[in-house]
């Protein structure tokens, strides 16, 4: 059972051009999360999704950002038009429940944006 | 604000070692708090789940404990190991589907 697979793991962007972030869940797993590292920071919420809805977008930026979990494939994070300010690490992390409880989120190895 | 502080912000000992790291947290409501292991340039890997009522948990050379009165929680490491180097993350669920994270203690075990 494959873990929480996030590609690509780096990816360089000049500004004003479009990332995509994919993440595939672990088997079983139908609830992701996204989160965004900055450097020498903590892990911050972004959104919440489960198979075709978003729960909670409530730590996620009104412009320029969205994501979405199809019924089939990978859940997608979207950021256009980058900008220097996007550089982070990007974590998703799955469930098989709501994680609300004591249930783990599994973390993916991250996606590294850089934006020159 | 709800926040995650934890210190000491790194830490560096000599493997056999034992360490204590900490994390005071006021994020309320509260639901469970967690500590999570990162290496560098990976995922963060979870190391324990405590709720309000558990005071303690271990996972073998891990061991948590939490103080919900005083809003503080520990990690203590016994006997460190090389492969312990990593960041550890304090993280606390006020029970929704958001988790708070702390900025992390970096440990480095010398040998």
């Amino acid at each position: 059972n494959a873990g929480v697979m996030q590609n690509p793991r780096h990816l360089v962007r000049r500004r004003g051009q479009e990332a995509r972030l994919r993440c595939s869940p672990m088997k079983g797993h139908s609830h992701v999360y996204w989160y965004r590292q900055l450097p020498e920071e903590g892990l911050k919420f972004m959104v919440y999704l489960q198979k075709e809805n978003i729960i909670d977008e409530s730590g996620m930026p009104k412009e320029r950002f969205s994501a979405e979990f199809p019924k089939e494939g990978p859940s997608i994070l979207r950021i256009q038009q980058v900008v220097r300010g996007d550089s982070a690490a990007y974590f998703c992390a799955s469930s098989p429940l709501s994680g609300t409880g004591t249930d783990t989120q599994y973390f993916g190895p991250g996606t590294r944006l850089t934006v020159l | 604000k709800n926040q995650v502080e934890q210190s000491p912000q790194s830490l560096i000992i000599l493997e056999g070692k034992n360490c204590t790291l900490q994390c005071n947290y006021t994020v309320s409501p509260f639901s469970n708090l967690r500590w999570y292991k990162q290496d560098t340039g990976r995922g963060p890997v979870s190391l324990t789940i405590m709720t309000f009522s558990e005071n303690t948990k271990s996972n073998g050379r891990y061991t948590a404990t939490l103080d919900a009165d005083t809003k503080q929680s520990s990690l203590h490491i016994t006997a460190s190991q090389l492969s312990d180097s990593a960041s550890y993350i304090c993280v606390v669920s006020e029970g929704g589907n958001k988790l708070v994270f702390g900025a992390g203690t970096i440990l480095r075990v010398k040998s």
